[in-house]
């Protein structure tokens, strides 16, 4: 079983929809998470990353943890069809880890 | 803004063959990656490193060595690369040891090997 699970989809919305993606995890001494995004033909780069539980929002996007369930998630408001990539959640344990835990990615599609 | 760059986009290789993939970046990181990304397995980590000359095994370090001579430049070596090997390999740089998951990631190499 992996370390982290993550609905690859694809997922397709309408412009204007709510995106919701989530992760699962097992090990329960995480407690750093992160969300990537991934355009194609690109590297990702790092969109969100919060502590523990709770909800951290950034412009349209907003992060929750629920540790208790092991289940992360990010959801994207007023989607755009730049909004358009893969997203991947990734966690460490410590602040100062090197080594993450990736889930596969979820592709997203925002039709205009 | 942090650049990433990574010797080639596409590569393509014969079995056996000794295969260098290089990387660069120009902000002075301390750190430097190395992932392969899979459709299904996501990015897993091949090695690291965290100062010039120093390196880690990540979780997947089979059949990959890597030198970093200098702090921008950190290369991937496969010795003998294998048709499993064939993947897209991403390197990433991050600032310093504080957090060091927020990593800046070049384009990409696809290589194939046949």
């Amino acid at each position: 079983q992996k370390e982290v699970e993550q609905d690859p989809g694809p997922l397709s919305v309408p412009e204007g929809a709510i995106v919701s993606l989530n992760c699962t995890y097992s090990n329960s001494a995480f407690q750093y998470f992160m969300w990537y995004r991934q355009y194609s033909r690109k590297g990702p780069e790092l969109l969100m990353y919060t502590y523990s539980s709770g909800n951290k929002e950034d412009g349209r996007f907003t992060a929750q943890v629920d540790k208790s369930s092991k289940y992360i998630s990010l959801f994207i408001r007023d989607s755009q069809p730049s909004d358009s990539a893969t997203y991947l959640c990734a966690m460490s344990a410590r602040s100062n880890d090197y080594k993450l835990s990736f889930g596969a990615g979820t592709t997203v599609t925002v039709r205009a | 803004d942090v650049k990433v760059t990574q010797s080639s986009r596409y590569l393509v290789k014969r079995t056996g063959e000794k295969v260098f993939l290089e990387c660069v970046q120009d902000m002075d990181h301390e750190n430097m990656f190395w992932y392969r990304q899979d459709p299904g397995l996501g990015l897993r980590l091949i090695y690291f490193s965290y100062d010039v000359k120093m390196k880690e095994k990540g979780d997947i370090p089979e059949g990959y060595s890597v030198s970093r001579e200098k702090k921008e430049r950190f290369s991937l070596i496969l010795e003998s690369a294998s048709t499993n090997q064939t993947s897209m390999y991403l390197c990433a740089s991050s600032f310093d040891s504080v957090r060091p998951y927020e990593q800046y990631f070049g384009p990409g190499t696809r290589l194939t090997v046949t």
